[in-house]
């Protein structure tokens, strides 16, 4: 069955800092890893997509690796800013027939200004 | 392209009441999916519908909860008999037929039950 885990579960940092989101999966075998974001009482805006044939993907201040032998994926914020703040989701696609995504538990992060 | 689009945004039901939650997905894609967020959880998979079949409803609780994607109109989801614990934020997205560009979400229905 797959699980997937989103570590920290909350942080909080000053504006203009770098981080990194952890995200962790226990089956390897996905079809692809997709990042969102959710702002408070609001529905989820997709970030990045990962294909399970690629490494990474890039979209201004963000960057997102996918490691599926290690069942890992990182989410990087440049230059952090108060407008980042909100709860980050990690999911993954699950092949086969079924198509859905498995869900993280997010990460909340507040960027300080 | 308006996106996925769910109404009402917001719906309050009396216990003992249906709630209906509409989802129209983006134009050109033929798959949608439901989730719910229960407060202060994640997001679980509901159940995942093409025009006129239902795919896969392993999410879905056993009883007072149905899903339909007819061939004309949005796709319904409906639950009977309304509980406290069935507040929660409901989530629709759909995707082209192959996923591979991803899925698209909707802004929710947020459903209070009181």
């Amino acid at each position: 069955k797959q699980e997937v885990t989103q570590i920290p579960a909350a942080l909080s940092v000053p504006e203009g800092e770098n981080l990194v989101l952890n995200c962790s999966f226990t089956d390897s075998a996905i079809y692809n890893l997709q990042w969102f974001r959710q702002d408070p009482g609001k529905g989820l805006t997709s970030l990045l997509l990962i294909q399970s044939s690629q490494r990474e993907q890039t979209s201004g201040r963000l960057n997102a690796s996918l490691d599926k032998s290690s069942g890992r994926s990182t989410l990087y914020i440049a230059a952090s800013q108060p407008g980042d703040s909100a709860t980050y989701l990690c999911a993954v696609r699950v092949g086969g027939a079924t198509n859905k995504l498995i869900f993280g538990t997010g990460t909340l992060l507040a960027v300080q200004p | 392209n308006a996106g996925v689009m769910q109404n009402p945004r917001h719906l309050v039901r009396r216990r003992g009441q249906e709630a209906r939650l509409r989802c129209s997905p983006m134009k050109g894609h033929s798959h949608v999916y439901w989730y719910r967020q229960l407060p202060e959880e994640g997001l679980k998979f509901m159940v995942y519908l093409q025009k006129e079949n239902i795919i896969d409803e392993s999410g879905m609780p056993k009883e007072r909860f149905s899903a339909e994607f007819p061939k004309e109109g949005p796709s319904i989801l409906r639950i009977q008999q309304v509980v406290r614990g069935d507040s929660a934020a409901y989530f629709c997205a759909s995707s082209p037929p192959t996923g591979g560009d991803g899925y698209t979400f909707g802004s929710g229905t947020r459903l209070t039950v009181v």
